[in-house]
């Protein structure tokens, strides 16, 4: 079946550089989406980014990710870090529809910035 | 921004006796899903549901596990009786559509079964 492997579990990074995230996925479907949750303690879940076409960047909010299919991949970046991007950050994908149906998490990273 | 809302945020309960999760979707959303998240690990999808009948469910949506949204109220989980490996935080979602279609999630209910 389906799977995303987000390989950090935990980044720290001081206020100012770079961030980047991996995600990187296994499918069957030959269309498949990715997308950028994330999740504030005691909050819910929200999305933050959903993928585009093959090698088409995707923004919002100062974050940016590209669907790379022939690397299965779909990282997050962003090129300066603030305290309030510290939060757990989820890649998620959908197989075939590209919605809503059924969403395949990975562990998810806990990313803090620190000053 | 939408919000779908979960009551309870947290439920501890005997095993074996019966709970009930309810969520209160987005008001036009039509598509309803449950997600389960055991500590430590990636929410896993349990079931979707729309037009009053389950879609699809994962292999962990145990015969245990049923939902349902009567007259347009809460979309509820029941777990009948409940183990001790149910106690997880369960995520209620909803959306307007499937395809292509923006996901909203409740802050979830932690459950713990005792």
């Amino acid at each position: 079946g389906d799977s995303v492997t987000q390989t950090e579990g935990l980044v720290t990074l001081t206020e100012g550089l770079p961030v980047m995230l991996n995600c990187t996925y296994q499918t069957i479907y030959s269309n498949a989406f990715l997308f950028w949750y994330v999740h504030y303690l005691n909050e819910s879940p929200w999305l933050l980014l959903r993928s585009s076409t093959d090698n088409k960047r995707t923004e919002h909010q100062g974050f940016h990710a590209t669907l790379h299919k022939s690397s299965s991949s779909f990282h997050l970046q962003k090129s300066s870090a603030q305290l309030s991007d510290s939060a757990l950050y989820y890649c998620a994908l959908s197989g075939y529809t590209g919605g809503a149906d059924r969403l395949t998490f990975g562990k998810g990273t806990q990313l803090i910035i620190q000053p | 921004g939408p919000k779908v809302l979960q009551i309870p945020s947290h439920q501890i309960i005997d095993m074996g006796q019966m709970v009930t999760l309810n969520c209160d979707p987005v008001s036009n959303h039509l598509y309803f899903y449950w997600y389960k998240q055991i500590l430590g690990q990636q929410m896993e999808f349990l079931v979707n549901f729309y037009n009053g009948k389950v879609m699809e469910k994962s292999k962990l949506f145990k015969d245990q596990f049923s939902v349902e949204r009567p007259d347009g109220s809460y979309f509820t989980l029941k777990i009948q009786p409940t183990a001790l490996e149910d106690s997880a935080v369960y995520f209620c979602a909803s959306s307007a559509g499937q395809a292509n279609t923006e996901v909203f999630f409740g802050k979830g209910t932690r459950l713990t079964v005792v």
